[in-house]
């Protein structure tokens, strides 16, 4: 069974400070890997993907891949109130099945 | 409109009842999904069609049966549904690329289904 790992939290960071959000996965052939956010009765929205290793960057959200720990991560820099939410962790697992395999979600609170 | 929509947003049946989610896409996209999520568990795929053709069927039970009459719309078919099938029920879609679902997927807002 493919897994995609998340702390639950909720995990909490200042106003201004770094959020750092972790994700493990199970299946060593994956290949795509993504974050959602979603807020609180909302549907998710797509806020990075990244495929390669190593980080990729977009504004205050970097996305940091680590195949070979099998680990994604998203470091989210200047956190605001308006960044509280549920991130989830997706990952794209073997292509010829084209399934996308979701985290169960960390729920992030930034206190102003 | 723009994006993915879902119709209705909230939905309340009986389990007798039958009833029909739908989904519409106006981003170009031809595959489209089904997931359900439920409180404190990961988001579940359902049913996945890529050009209107079923290519996933998550061993959902029968009393959901999808539909898919072109790329941009999609129907989730209900009857006598059971109390654990209350939950958000959403929609995606993304573009296929070399023949294979690419992998940004873009959500609608979901219908909150409670079945009493």
């Amino acid at each position: 069974q493919k897994e995609v790992e998340q702390n639950s939290g909720p995990l909490s960071v200042p106003e201004g400070a770094i959020a750092s959000l972790n994700c493990t996965y199970s299946d060593r052939g994956s290949q795509s890997f993504f974050w959602y956010r979603q807020y609180s009765g909302k549907s998710p929205e797509l806020i990075m993907f990244i495929y390669s290793n190593g980080d990729k960057e977009d504004g205050r959200f970097t996305a940091q891949l680590n195949k070979a720990s099998q680990y994604v991560s998203l470091l989210i820099r200047d956190s605001q109130p308006s960044d509280s939410a549920t991130y989830l962790c997706a990952v794209m697992g073997n292509p010829l099945y084209d399934k996308v395999i979701f985290g169960p979600g960390t729920s992030l609170s930034v206190i102003p | 409109e723009t994006g993915v929509t879902q119709t209705p947003r909230h939905l309340v049946m009986g389990m007798t009842n039958k009833k029909s989610l739908k989904c519409e896409q106006h981003l170009g996209h031809n595959a489209m999904y089904w997931y359900k999520q439920s409180a404190k568990k990961p988001l579940e795929l359902m049913f996945v069609y890529n050009f209107k053709e079923q290519t996933e069927n998550n061993s959902v039970p029968s009393r959901f049966s999808p539909e898919c009459p072109n790329s941009s719309h999609l129907f989730l078919h209900l009857h006598t549904l059971q109390p654990e099938d209350s939950a958000l029920y959403l929609c995606a879609s993304s573009q296929v690329v070399g023949g294979r679902a690419s992998y940004e997927q873009y959500f609608g807002p979901g219908t909150r289904l409670t079945v009493t």
